[in-house]
């Protein structure tokens, strides 16, 4: 098992244009999370999906959407790209078996938005 | 609302000293605390917890409700701990959304 998949690995962006990352579950979880991770701070909650449905959010404009698969995978779109958007993108996956609540985290997409 | 916070972003020690990285949180309920780890070139990888009461690689950590912290601490520092450690908090209402500290670079010298 590869544990969570992230791509791409790096990206660069115009202001202005729209962005999909995507993210591969480690094997046997349901539950995705992204999180937004700026330069010199911690990762920031922007939202969860669990059968298919966004369950959670963070507080982050709705130019940050997403969607999971049937197979659990999920992708993350940033539209209307700005500057701030620049950031270390990562995905983390959480098993079904909700009493250990680990979340298992990818090794992230680096965006930059010039 | 639910913050965590790590009031030191450097903490650097020699090798053998003991080691306590901070961690202090708000939130109005029962929360669970993690340690979260990563080290140079790999992924965000998880410590320890607080519901596990146990010892990684040396390390603890006490939940002390009173003083909403949740200190992790080492008696005797290893250069392979040098690494970024975040701590973070995830509120019993609030699913398995993590809020994260900004975390603290520990640097341990030869």
């Amino acid at each position: 098992d590869a544990g969570v998949t992230q791509s791409p690995t790096h990206l660069i962006k115009t202001r202005g244009q729209q962005v999909t990352l995507r993210c591969s579950p480690k094997s046997g979880h349901d539950t995705v999370s992204w999180y937004q991770q700026a330069l010199g701070q911690g990762p920031q909650f922007i939202f969860q999906y669990y059968e298919e449905e966004e369950r959670q959010r963070g507080n982050f404009p709705d130019r940050f959407s997403g969607h999971q698969f049937p197979n659990y995978s999920s992708e993350l779109n940033v539209n209307a790209l700005l500057l701030g958007d620049s950031a270390l993108y990562l995905c983390a996956s959480s098993p079904a078996d909700r009493i250990h609540n680990e979340q298992f985290f990818g090794p992230g997409t680096r965006l930059t938005v010039l | 609302a639910q913050r965590v916070t790590q009031p030191e972003k450097l903490l650097s020690v020699f090798k053998g000293a003991p080691v306590e990285l901070k961690c202090n949180y708000s939130y109005s309920g029962s929360p669970e605390l993690f340690w979260y780890v990563q080290y140079s070139r790999q992924r965000l990888q998880l410590l320890l917890r607080h519901i596990s009461r146990e010892s990684i690689k040396g390390f603890t950590a006490d939940l002390n409700k009173g003083e909403t912290s949740f200190h992790l601490k080492k008696p005797f520092a290893q250069e392979e701990d040098s690494a970024m450690y975040y701590c973070a908090l995830n509120g019993n209402n609030a699913g398995n959304m993590l809020t994260f500290g900004g975390g603290t670079r520990l640097m341990v010298k030869p």
